[in-house]
């Protein structure tokens, strides 16, 4: 397995239209997390799948956030109606939890959405 | 809520010194601890964690020292070489909550000068 990729690398839009990000993520992990990040922050967490359950959502993600993970494998986060402060860098986690244990987030190398 | 904090937005030193990077937490709930190293335009990558029933994990020239009593964890990174010039993050989440979320500070970048 190659580990987690993220797709497109890079996003420009403007305001108002709709960006899809996709996330695979190493594939025996059960676990799948959305963060976001902005220039000298740390990741915020956004909402996360246990196999293909979304489990919690951030106040952070607005309405006009959605992120789906059908059949529990690769994901996919849309951003509707996008506005400049949505401009971040979006990154995805895989990891593996049972048994009251967890491994580490495995990231990937992130998508970068940038709102004119 | 800013349950993570990196107070020291950057640290410079010189390599083959010894790196130490500082993180603070406010949830006593938190048992697992994690350290993160962060090049430019990439995803952030792990380097070592810690769970809360010991007080130090060694891996190479990465240890990382927790304690509990001051909600205090740090990294020591020891020789520093110039190709650990990053930013670091701390991150930490709790068996409570079933690893639902991880929490992340702000970042500490560390350069290391030749």
């Amino acid at each position: 397995d190659t580990g987690v990729s993220q797709d497109p690398r890079h996003k420009i839009t403007k305001r108002g239209q709709n960006v899809t990000f996709r996330c695979d993520p190493i594939s025996e992990h059960n676990r799948l997390y959305w963060y976001r990040q902005t220039l000298g922050q740390g990741p915020e967490f956004l909402t996360y799948f246990q196999n293909e359950a979304q489990l919690e959502k951030s106040r952070l993600l607005s309405d006009r956030f959605s992120a789906e993970r059908p059949k529990g494998s690769f994901s996919t986060l849309e951003i509707q109606r996008t506005e400049q402060g949505d401009s971040a860098m979006y990154l995805c986690a895989s990891s593996w939890v049972a048994g009251g244990t967890t491994g580490e987030l495995f990231f990937g190398e992130g998508s970068r959405l940038t709102v004119l | 809520d800013q349950q993570v904090k990196q107070n020291s937005p950057s640290l410079s030193v010189q390599e083959g010194r010894i790196s130490i990077l500082n993180c603070d937490y406010t949830n006593s709930m938190f048992d697992y601890f994690l350290w993160y190293k962060k090049y430019p335009a990439e995803g952030p990558t792990f380097l070592i964690s810690i769970s809360s029933i010991k007080d130090k994990n060694e891996d190479g020239r990465f240890t990382v020292f927790l304690n509990k009593s001051a909600k205090h964890l740090s990294l020591h990174i020891v020789p520093s070489q110039p190709g650990d010039s990053a930013v670091y993050f701390c991150a930490a989440s709790s068996l409570l909550y079933n690893f639902n979320k991880f929490y992340f500070g702000s970042g500490t970048k560390l350069n290391v000068k030749p």
